[in-house]
């Protein structure tokens, strides 16, 4: 099984839809949680890190469960703009950051 | 601020050749510097990473070197390139302990 889990997508939204990503980690001393984004052919960048009491940044929401080892992203009102590739990170105190696959979004006109 | 470099963005190389790509890191001290590959539709594998000047850890054992002669510079090397060596190439910084992780714009290698 691989440390960092993903939904394979691909995810084909109208704009203004809600869309939701869903993330599975297997390792339970896992202490810290990102989402990033990437464009095509572009490196990944930090979209936003995720806590224990849950997040939200506009119009994404981040949300952590530790006891089920699970970590969302919701997107609302989504824009043509959020078209990209979104990747589930974690990391053990003291250890290196482990992708996710990532989950790929498609917002259409 | 913090700023990471790395080139060049695209190179073309034949089988059999020599690579060196380099990376630097500007506005921070003693990061934690990384080498990552993705290849055509894949996640990214981290290849190296270095905690300081010199030191070397090598995730997956392949014709790939890395070198750290200076703080915040960071090369990924190879003596002879292989097809599958072709892919995205990006350096990553981090600052201990490591709450993030930041990308370079990447390098492009296709190796022909």
């Amino acid at each position: 099984r691989k440390e960092v889990e993903q939904d394979p997508g691909p995810f084909n939204v109208p704009e203004g839809a809600t869309v939701a990503f869903n993330c599975t980690y297997s390792n339970s001393a896992s202490q810290s949680f990102f989402w990033y984004r990437q464009d095509c052919r572009k490196e990944p960048k930090l979209l936003m890190s995720v806590y224990s009491s849950g997040n939200e940044d506009g119009r994404f929401t981040a949300q952590l469960n530790r006891a089920s080892q699970y970590i969302s992203l919701l997107i609302r009102d989504s824009k043509l703009s959020d078209s990209a590739t979104y990747l589930c990170v974690v990391r053990r105190p003291g250890q290196n950051f482990v992708f996710g696959p990532g989950t790929r979004l498609s917002v259409l006109p | 601020s913090q700023t990471i470099h790395q080139w060049p963005a695209t190179l073309v190389q034949p089988v059999g050749s020599p690579l060196s790509l380099e990376c630097t890191v500007e506005g921070t001290s003693n990061p934690n510097l990384y080498w990552y590959r993705q290849a055509a539709g894949r996640g990214l594998q981290l290849l190296f990473y270095s905690v300081g000047i010199g030191q070397i850890s090598s995730e997956v054992p392949q014709n790939l070197s890395a070198s750290r002669p200076q703080d915040r510079q960071f090369i990924l090397s190879s003596k002879k390139l292989l097809l599958s060596d072709s892919g995205f190439y990006l350096c990553a910084w981090s600052t201990p302990p490591g709450n993030t992780i930041y990308f370079g714009e990447g390098s492009w290698l296709t190796v022909v």
